[in-house]
């Protein structure tokens, strides 16, 4: 069955480490996107990108970055310079194309802690 | 800009009790409008969308009407079960973000908690 990877589940890291979150769809998606969520402030859009070798900055990219080199892949990198990092994280995908009624598909997410 | 507002959680009901979790938008265009689903721990899944007014959207149970009139997408089930215990999320897609794709703007949230 098609869908999105997200790995790891549970990602622990000390201040000041850059750390490096999965993202591998096999539903030859073209759109990818990346979220946050915290509590009580439902999801926030990071960085997507619509096609390989090319990204846009969402509403919360500071602290942030992204590469496309690959259709199926989308990783996020949260540099020391995000001063909140500890989040849940969601990559999603969606097909290009289909307008506004295109749905997004979900990975179940990375939880990252950072102490 | 776009802005999705939901009804505040948590909300807590009884097995086979009715729901309703209200849910309102601003947009600037016409929006298709979408319900998700998060189970705990997981990522989000669509449960519901409905593409123009007057529209209903409906899965496992679940019901939402588009009313432009009132810009309301609200979700109601009439007889709710322990398994649908979840956080549900309302969102329009109306912002263009190029080759062919457009963003969502989603609601903060709202818990419902089903107890037997």
């Amino acid at each position: 069955d098609g869908g999105i990877t997200q790995s790891p589940k549970y990602l622990f890291r000390k201040e000041g480490q850059n750390v490096t979150l999965s993202c591998e769809q096999n539903l030859n998606h073209d759109a990818m996107y990346w979220y946050r969520q915290d509590p009580g402030q439902g999801l926030r859009l990071i960085y997507y990108s619509q096609i390989v070798n090319d990204f846009q900055k969402g509403d919360i990219a500071e602290g942030y970055s992204v590469s496309r080199e690959k259709k199926e892949s989308f990783p996020l990198t949260v540099t020391s310079a995000q001063k909140n990092p500890t989040a849940f994280y969601l990559c999603a995908s969606t097909r290009g194309g289909q307008g506004r009624n295109s749905p997004l598909h979900f990975g179940n997410g990375t939880r990252l802690t950072v102490t | 800009g776009n802005s999705v507002t939901q009804m505040e959680g948590p909300v807590t009901l009884s097995e086979e009790a009715f729901l309703t979790i209200n849910c309102t938008y601003t947009a600037t265009g016409y929006p298709s409008l979408f319900w998700y689903v998060q189970y705990p721990g997981e990522g989000l899944q669509l449960l519901l969308k409905a593409t123009k007014a007057d529209d209903k959207g409906s899965n496992k149970g679940f019901e939402a009407t588009y009313r432009k009139e009132t810009t309301s997408f609200h979700l109601e089930k009439g007889s709710v079960q322990v398994s649908d215990s979840a956080v549900y999320f309302c969102a329009l897609s109306d912002e263009y973000s190029g080759a062919g794709s457009y963003q969502l703007t989603f609601g903060k949230g709202t818990k419902l908690s089903v107890i037997p």
